[in-house]
């Protein structure tokens, strides 16, 4: 089956630690997406990457990197100099770039900070 | 900065009804429209594209686009409490650098 793992599911973390976030397809598709979603919001882009070994920061990329290693993975690091890391992350890919391809989504990972 | 409002909810409507839901968006060169829809605690997940004027039916669901007003709706037929969500809008426009901008969404209710 086709698609887009993410882990872990549930995430803690203490205040001033780093936390990477996994994403892997299968999808073959080129462009992957990291998107944050806070309660009563939509989806706010952080990073994209339309190819291997490069990626652009979206709207909301500070306090977050990314790599674009292998086709396959994107992985996000939510970093300590993130305000408000608490939120529920969404990777997604599409087959062509992000103007005319509807993007598939993974589960998703919900990220606590305490 | 690119909009895309969706601004009329929480919409609740009767088992078997008609559910319309409306999105406005503000970058006139906008070519591909998209609705997804999210259960709570879930990843959205695609039901509707549509890229030109006019009315996209698939199943219960339509798309109607008109470009001119610059809005994009999505009307559910005889709603089912198994479609009570919240139904997220996205836009984009055509271009190098385009992206995909979504609305806030609208969550919607089917009472049994």
């Amino acid at each position: 089956d086709g698609g887009i793992t993410q882990s872990p599911k549930y995430l803690f973390r203490k205040e001033g630690q780093n936390v990477t976030l996994s994403c892997e397809q299968n999808l073959n598709h080129d462009a992957m997406y990291w998107y944050r979603q806070d309660p009563g919001q939509g989806l706010r882009l952080i990073y994209y990457s339309q190819i291997v070994n490069d990626f652009q920061k979206g709207d909301i990329a500070e306090g977050y990197s990314v790599s674009r290693e292998k086709k396959e993975s994107f992985p996000l690091t939510v970093t300590s100099a993130q305000k408000n890391p608490t939120a529920f992350y969404l990777c997604a890919s599409s087959k062509g770039p992000q103007g005319g391809s509807p993007l598939h989504f993974g589960n998703g990972t919900r990220l606590t900070v305490t | 900065q690119k909009e895309v409002e969706q601004n009329s909810g929480p919409l609740s409507v009767p088992e078997g009804a008609i559910a319309s839901l409306n999105c406005t968006y503000s970058d006139r060169v906008s070519q591909s429209f998209f609705w997804y829809r999210q259960y709570s605690g879930k990843s959205p997940e695609l039901i509707m594209s549509i890229y030109s004027n006019g009315d996209k039916e698939d199943g219960r669901f339509t798309a109607q686009l008109n470009k001119a007003s610059q809005y994009v709706s999505l009307l559910i037929r005889d709603s089912q409490p198994s479609d009570s969500a919240t139904y997220l809008c996205a836009v984009t426009s055509t271009g190098a650098n385009s992206k995909l901008t979504f609305g806030k969404g609208i969550t919607l209710s089917v009472r049994p």
